[in-house]
């Protein structure tokens, strides 16, 4: 089963635009990973936070983390039509062991 | 280091029959994880290697089943095959030892059954 919900289910946007997709769970999480899949290929991991963080960074990639609110965001900033693909979270508690949201279908626009 | 591996990449398959897909981790990692996606289910986690041994096991039939060798690499079984289990599925390893890690995909195995 879903560990919860990502919103929204598809984003459609302008080359250049920023781009954000939220994630909200269900359980105590140890961390939580943001996943990039394009076509149906492999999972490209692309940051982890752990939840005594808040907000982390990477390249054009910010992440926050609420813990009290069980959610988290990915913002990505500048977008580029290579960053068309499904985005997923997917979080870890005690066990190795990731539970993934249903993704967000981003779709970049030239 | 070259990534995680998967073979083979597609699989076609009929109803029944029983198949085996292989993973090769990253060099140097000892946990292997098994996912599989669906349009309907989404990602589901099937089960985890360490060191030979299954430590975790998701919510799936006796049908799905697997085992890692000493040099980490791992396999998986899916006997008397159904429809429903045409999917992707995708391997992951992890570094560390203990506790909670990043996890580094494979390109998958996409399984046909007809």
């Amino acid at each position: 089963s879903q560990q919860g919900e990502e919103d929204p289910q598809a984003l459609s946007i302008q080359e250049g635009e920023n781009a954000t997709m939220n994630c909200s769970y269900k359980t105590s999480i140890n961390n939580l990973q943001w996943y990039r899949q394009n076509s149906g290929r492999g999972l490209v991991h692309l940051i982890l936070i752990r939840s005594n963080e808040r907000e982390k960074h990477s390249g054009r990639l910010r992440v926050t983390l609420d813990t009290s609110k069980k959610s988290s965001s990915l913002l990505i900033t500048a977008s580029r039509a290579a960053d068309t693909a499904s985005y997923f979270c997917a979080t870890m508690g005690g066990a190795q062991k990731l539970v993934f949201g249903q993704g967000t279908r981003l779709t970049i626009n030239p | 280091k070259a990534g995680v591996t998967q073979t083979p990449r597609y699989l076609i398959k009929t109803r029944g029959q029983q198949v085996t897909l292989s993973c090769s981790p990253i060099s140097g990692h000892r946990s292997v994880s098994w996912y599989q996606q669906t349009p309907g289910q989404g990602l589901q986690f099937l089960f985890e290697y360490f060191s030979e041994t299954q430590r975790n096991k998701g919510n799936f039939p006796g049908r799905f089943s697997g085992r890692q060798f000493s040099n980490s690499r791992s396999e998986m079984n899916v006997s008397t095959l159904e429809l429903g289990d045409s999917a992707l599925y995708l391997c992951a390893s992890s570094g560390r030892q203990g506790g909670a890690d990043t996890q580094y995909f494979g390109p998958g195995t996409r399984l046909t059954v007809l």
